[in-house]
């Protein structure tokens, strides 16, 4: 099973700031890599597929980068609503999620 | 309205069964391979099975192979999680997700409902 294991647990950011969210693979996943975001009481949302291609309605302030074992969410400037848990999957060999970082109001 | 929506969770008692739901609507469900995934209280995502937009291929978690099946039935756009001999951590809210890719298996979910709640206690 491969193993994504992501960083920081959690991350306080101020609205307007960037947030850097961090996946590592246990092995490599090529270019199968998927960003979900996830609010309380909600279903995860698709952001990113691809590593690095943003799902349909995603605003560009999201981008995703890396490819092989280490991938990074970027969230340029953080909106209130951006506030959440996110998730990273591997979809190269069967589907494996990370534990989760959850991006707090600082 | 493309959507997903789960039923059937509830509190039942070890090694007791139960049946979840996903209703599909907005989209041709019969065209794309569907998911369970679930969510421990407080805890990230562990996906537990696949079936093909046919229901010809199914597979399987290790931590329920044996215990759950998955099926669907295209007829009434609905897709089915059978889960038997439950134990306590399967506790969860289980989602059901849509596979991105026309008629495969093995990408990214693009589409999730909201989840059903299963409480497995005694």
């Amino acid at each position: 099973e491969i193993v994504m294991t992501q960083s920081p647990a959690t991350l306080s950011v101020s609205p307007g700031e960037r947030a850097t969210l961090s996946c590592r693979a246990s092995q490599s996943v090529s270019s199968n890599l998927a960003w979900y975001q996830q609010k309380p009481g909600q279903a995860p949302r698709l952001l990113i597929y691809g590593a690095s291609t943003r799902a349909t309605g995603i605003p560009a302030r999201f981008s995703g980068s890396g490819s092989g074992t280490e991938f990074t969410l970027t969230i340029s400037s953080l909106q209130s609503e951006d506030f959440a848990v996110y998730y990273c999957q591997q979809y190269n060999n069967w589907w494996t999620f990370g534990q989760g970082t959850k991006v707090e109001i600082k | 309205q493309v959507q997903l929506v789960e039923s059937g969770g509830g509190v039942v008692q070890p090694g007791r069964s139960l049946r979840l739901s996903c209703a599909a609507s907005g989209f041709t469900f019969s065209s794309y391979g569907m998911h369970w995934v679930r969510q421990a209280p407080g805890k990230g995502l562990e996906w537990v099975a696949v079936i093909s937009y046919d229901g010809s291929n199914k597979y399987y978690a290790d931590s329920v192979k044996g215990r759950f099946t998955i099926s669907r039935d295209n007829s009434k756009n609905t897709l089915y999680l059978q889960m038997n001999s439950l134990r306590a951590e399967d506790t969860a809210v289980y989602y059901c997700a849509k596979e991105r890719v026309v008629k495969a298996v093995g990408g990214y979910f693009d589409l999730w409902g909201r989840g059903t709640l299963v409480t497995v206690s005694s």
